[in-house]
């Protein structure tokens, strides 16, 4: 257990419905990471938080996601009119800025299956 | 994209033995992190190397890193049926304020027997 919670750890959901997720770093991270992993592949960045402020987005991240952190604390990842491609297990990471020596620690995920 | 390619995808060893995973990588880096996921889980952080070191060592793990030619090797030595798991390399190509996101390779599946 890193100490990174995410909920729920498993979500099945039809095609065009939204879903959302949420991430609880960390409590004196500042940083707080979303990842995309799909099966047999490595995690994929999605965004970054430095406290609230969402400051890069992946090209993956499509308009039908979102993503908020507010009170720089825990974080909720919207995922709105999912899609089948949207399957995938969506992980989240926290750390604290120490330069090259930044470490993330990451969740145990949340699994996505669209239908 | 991912920018890291690990080599072998797949490696079965049996207990006791070494298994050495290799990582290649495109773009200049600030560090390399190894990352561990068992099957279904989330990643733990293993070993970190940053771009001016050569190699750094952890317990049965020894990771090398090689900046002239982009790549990084994971050794763990003398291995056990709970090393069993996928191994990720992630690059870091800058860090400060602008954060440190990650980029994976593919992975590489051990599978250590018994």
């Amino acid at each position: 257990d890193t100490g990174v919670s995410q909920d729920p750890r498993h979500k099945i959901t039809k095609r065009g419905q939204n879903v959302t997720f949420r991430c609880d770093p960390i409590s004196e991270h500042n940083r707080l990471y979303w990842y995309r992993q799909t099966l047999g592949q490595g995690p994929e960045f999605l965004t970054y938080f430095q406290n609230e402020a969402q400051l890069e987005k992946s090209r993956l991240l499509s308009d039908r996601f979102s993503a908020e952190r507010p009170k720089g604390s825990f974080s909720t990842l919207e995922i709105q009119r999912t899609e089948q491609g949207d399957s995938a297990m969506y992980l989240c990471a926290s750390s604290l800025d120490q330069g090259v020596r930044e470490t993330q620690y990451f969740g145990p995920g949340t699994r996505l299956l669209v239908l | 994209s991912q920018q890291g390619e690990e080599d072998p995808q797949a490696l079965s060893i049996q207990e006791g033995e070494n298994a050495t995973m290799n990582c290649s990588y495109k773009t200049s880096i600030n560090n390399l992190q190894w990352y561990r996921q068992n099957s279904g889980r989330g990643l733990v952080h293993l070993i970190l190397i940053r771009s001016n070191e050569r190699e750094k060592h952890s317990g049965r793990l020894r990771v090398t890193l090689d900046t002239s030619k982009k790549s990084s090797s994971l050794l763990i030595t003398a291995s056990r049926a709970a090393d069993t798991a996928s191994y990720f390399c992630a690059t870091v190509r800058r860090s400060g304020a602008s954060g440190s996101r990650l980029t994976f390779g593919e992975g590489t599946q051990l599978t250590v027997n018994p």
